[in-house]
């Protein structure tokens, strides 16, 4: 089975400043895609960032882009120009072509002033 | 376009209770997905839907857990009989028929169990 692991439990950031979110995951399949989600205190799960494994150039949208290492497995999240509304749970998660989802179990990001 | 729509947003019961969660997809998605958020364990897959049909359930705790979906627009999640540990934040969320398409989530239902 997909596994996808987040090794930092945690992580903080100075406002304005550049945050690197890791996430790596387990597969046997060539054909997934690949999705960070947001979680702020109001709890809602909001869609941050998606990226198609067969795509080799790396997703951007405004100032979240990941860094896709398809050999290595890999799929960090960074964050430039933090700004407190950045604060939140952020979940890294696969789809299967099966489209079964599977999530890490999320990294903390506190963002200081 | 309205998104996923979960009722009740709070539900304070006594153990022992039924409970009941509802589930509005996002019309054509054909997915439909529950999860359970809690501090300790996460975000867990309980069931998901596809195209109405039950798809994979080996995510539900036990037996006292039970999921339908009777149309392509709405879907329930029972608890019968509720105990404390069910207590959770529980998500329903969809997506359409592609592997590319995310999920989309609900606001969540905040269950307690007294």
């Amino acid at each position: 089975a997909q596994t996808v692991t987040q090794s930092q439990p945690e992580m903080s950031v100075q406002e304005a400043e550049t945050v690197t979110l890791s996430c790596t995951y387990d597969t046997s399949e060539s054909d997934y895609y690949l999705f960070w989600y947001k979680q702020p205190p109001s709890r809602q799960m909001i869609l941050v960032i998606r990226q198609e494994a067969y795509k080799q150039q790396n997703a951007t949208e405004n100032r979240f882009s990941v860094n896709f290492q398809k050999a290595a497995k890999s799929f960090s999240l960074k964050i430039s120009d933090s700004q407190l509304g950045d604060a939140a749970m952020y979940f890294c998660a696969y789809r299967s072509a099966k489209y079964q989802f599977y999530f890490g179990t999320g990294t903390s990001l506190t963002v200081i002033p | 376009d309205a998104g996923v729509i979960q009722s009740p947003r709070h539900e304070v019961t006594e153990m022992g209770q039924e409970v009941t969660l509802r589930c509005k997809p996002i019309s054509g998605h054909n997915s439909l997905f529950w999860y359970r958020q809690t501090m300790m364990r996460g975000l867990e897959l309980l069931i998901y839907f596809n195209n109405n049909v039950p798809i994979d359930d080996s995510g539900m705790p036990e037996d006292r857990f039970s999921a339908k979906m009777p149309n392509a627009s709405f879907s329930t999640l029972k608890i019968q009989p509720s105990e404390p540990r069910d207590s959770a934040v529980y998500f329903c969320a969809s997506s359409g028929g592609r592997a590319s398409q995310p999920q989309h989530f609900g606001d969540g239902t905040r269950l307690s169990i007294l």
